[in-house]
């Protein structure tokens, strides 16, 4: 089974302040996927990278996928309350014949940006 | 588009009882993949079904179960619940490779 781990566990900032938070595996991933929790609530997609060396932007988020596949980083710049939250990586397992794909999470970095 | 639903949101079950968690997945997305989200574990996948057929499968006992519709609708069961199951049982449903949507989740507490 591959394993993501994610660095930090925790990370608490004031509102202004940038943020890098790391996903690492031993294993290569097809694709990896970067998503948003809030509690009570499912996970939102903010990012597929499949690309190795790949970077995405979303407006304050940058996204890099590593050039070997095996490890992502999100960069938050100017983080605002609203940032707050679970973050997550999950990367996909190479698909099955037909298609399946299995994600496999990391535990997440609770994200708490402080006005 | 309407996103992905999840019926109940909120689940209290006693231990040896069992229960069945509804998906409905996004219009047009055949794929309905169903997730576990603990503190300690975080999501782990459960299963994968496709066009009424499972095609992928987690390490999970054979007391979790899902199946598929015609209309992709997704059920899955728990039987002979332990305090363990208690947890976030998240369903996502996916048009193609690297993008799952999540619906809100079931909390199911165990007692």
């Amino acid at each position: 089974t591959q394993l993501l781990e994610q660095s930090p566990q925790f990370l608490s900032i004031q509102e202004g302040e940038n943020l890098t938070v790391y996903c690492n595996s031993s294993s290569v991933f097809s694709s990896l996927q970067w998503y948003r929790q809030e509690p009570g609530e499912g996970p939102v997609l903010l990012v597929t990278v499949v690309t190795g060396g790949e970077v995405k932007k979303l407006k304050r988020l940058t996204f890099q996928f590593g050039d070997a596949r095996k490890d992502s980083s999100l960069h938050i710049t100017a983080a605002q309350p609203g940032d707050t939250g679970l973050y997550l990586c999950a990367g996909a397992e190479n698909p099955l014949q037909g298609g399946s794909e299995k994600l496999v999470f990391g535990k997440g970095t609770k994200l708490t940006v402080n006005p | 588009k309407a996103g992905v639903t999840q019926t109940p949101r909120y689940l209290i079950k006693t231990r040896g009882q069992q229960v069945t968690l509804s998906c409905s997945p996004i219009s047009g997305h055949r794929s309905v993949s169903w997730y576990q989200q603990t503190p300690g574990q975080g999501l782990q996948f459960l299963f994968e079904y496709f066009s009424e057929t499972q095609r992928n499968k987690g390490n999970f006992p054979g007391r979790f179960s899902g199946r598929q519709f015609s209309n992709s609708r997704s059920e899955m069961n728990v039987s002979t619940l332990e305090l363990g199951d208690s947890a976030l049982y998240l369903c996502a449903s996916s048009l193609r490779a690297g993008e799952q949507y999540f619906g809100p989740g079931t909390r199911l507490t165990v007692t």
